[in-house]
């Protein structure tokens, strides 16, 4: 039971290039979540899925994303990336009152 | 929307006090996280409470429920207790900014 996986977990970008954030779980939880996590600031929820097939939008959506086309897989997809998409990148799944985060992604835009 | 608040940002304590980190929250909620950070990102959570009080070892959260409050206290402190604290309302998916704990031997 792998729990969370996130992946990759560093890397360099350059402005205008797309990359897909991936997250897996294995706990077959229906609500799974991204958000990203700047200085000074709470996470910050990006989009969420409470099931296959259905997404939707949180409070910094603009600029990514996301599908989910099995229980497992939530990717997250930076269309063209810019400066101030430089953050941290945390991958949640949610049973009932219980959230268990991946590791983290380090995302740097130059 | 569910405004979540936390104090101190920041804090440093010698080894062996008594730590407190208070949380409080705009919209009544059902349940409230607190979850621990570590250097190098990886986020845990420590307690989900939805009234009272729990204890895990040196670590005891409670909440109110009529005063949209929570605290987090840590006894006896640690250096491995250096970590971010993070309340979290698990309903709307809101967070508070976290608070940097600093235990010194």
């Amino acid at each position: 039971n792998a729990g969370v996986t996130q992946t990759p977990k560093f890397q360099v970008l350059k402005t205008g290039q797309s990359m897909t954030l991936q997250c897996a779980q294995d706990m077959n939880h229906e609500y799974m979540s991204w958000y990203r996590q700047d200085p000074g600031m709470g996470l910050r929820l990006i989009h969420y899925s409470v099931g296959a097939g259905i997404t939707d939008q949180g409070e910094v959506p603009n600029g990514y994303n996301v599908s989910r086309s099995t229980t497992e897989d939530f990717p997250l997809r930076l269309l063209s990336a810019a400066p101030s998409q430089t953050s941290v990148y945390f991958c949640a799944s949610t049973s009932g009152n219980t959230i268990y985060f991946g590791e983290g992604s380090w995302l740097t835009v130059v | 929307k569910n405004e979540v608040e936390q104090s101190p940002q920041n804090l440093t304590a010698q080894e062996g006090e008594f730590i407190t980190i208070n949380c409080s929250y705009s919209v009544g909620i059902s349940a409230l996280h607190w979850l621990q950070q570590h250097p190098g990102g990886g986020i845990v959570s420590l307690f989900m409470l939805s009234s009272g009080k729990k204890k895990h070892g040196r670590l005891i959260a409670t909440i109110n429920i009529q005063e949209k409050h929570s605290s987090l206290h840590i006894t006896a402190s640690h250096p491995r207790d250096s970590a971010v604290y993070i309340c979290a309302v698990i309903d709307d998916m809101r967070f508070g900014a976290g608070t940097r704990l600093t235990v010194k031997p």
